[in-house]
């Protein structure tokens, strides 16, 4: 089975404050990517990472960070020193091999970040 | 140019009403697909076109009638709707050829069906 679970429906935050957000995925695909993805109030998807199963390196970027490991089937976002503008929707997604053009997305963690 | 437009952003519709959402995208892009996103819920997968060609529909009903006139443009023609189907439709582009690339959304249309 493909799957992608992101067990935290909503997280609720004050500014400044850092925040994981958990992603497991399932797949028997030895060749896969994973995605995160943030819907702002708008509505408009915002790509904001991609990673390979051959490349566990974590990385970062400005605030954000990614941890990927496999022996877990986790890719969790780390997002430091929040801020307001931080408040979205996130979506982790995973695209297997044998899955042609299709993404599968986890049902997505809310996140809202107070002043 | 990194960007994936939609029109209209808002539309209602009548059950019998027959419509049509655009998307258009000026990356290079070979590969479209539109979602449909209910309140609170993932974008689901509906269409996907590689190279202008169909290559993927996840048994949408009858009543959702997808096209891509060229490599830029995709167009999705709505006619006798249920109001179940009301919801953000989202276009999305990404390069062609495997499913490892990232896709670019546009904004959305809200549809809102009677």
């Amino acid at each position: 089975a493909q799957k992608v679970t992101q067990a935290q429906t909503e997280i609720s935050v004050v500014e400044k404050e850092d925040v994981t957000l958990d992603c497991v995925y399932e797949t028997r695909d030895t060749t896969y990517y994973l995605f995160w993805y943030k819907q702002p109030p708008s509505g408009e998807l915002v790509f904001l990472i991609r990673r390979n199963s051959f490349d566990e390196q974590n990385e970062i970027s400005g605030r954000y960070s990614w941890n990927f490991q496999k022996s877990t089937s986790s890719f969790n976002f780390t997002i430091t020193a929040s801020q307001v503008v931080d408040s979205a929707v996130y979506f982790c997604a995973l695209s297997p091999r044998t899955g042609g053009f299709k993404t599968i997305f986890g049902a997505g963690t809310r996140l809202f970040v107070k002043a | 140019d990194t960007e994936v437009t939609q029109t209209p952003k808002h539309l209602v519709m009548g059950m019998t009403n027959k419509k049509s959402l655009k998307c258009e995208q000026h990356m290079g892009h070979r590969a479209m697909y539109w979602y449909k996103q209910k309140a609170k819920k993932p974008p689901e997968l509906m269409f996907v076109y590689s190279y202008e060609k169909l290559s993927i529909n996840e048994s949408v009903p009858s009543r959702f009638s997808p096209e891509c006139p060229n490599s830029s443009l995709l167009n999705l023609h709505l006619h006798a709707l249920q109001p179940e189907d009301s919801a953000l439709y989202l276009c999305a582009s990404s390069q062609a050829g495997s499913s490892y690339n990232e896709q670019f959304f546009g904004p959305g249309t809200r549809l809102t069906v009677l």
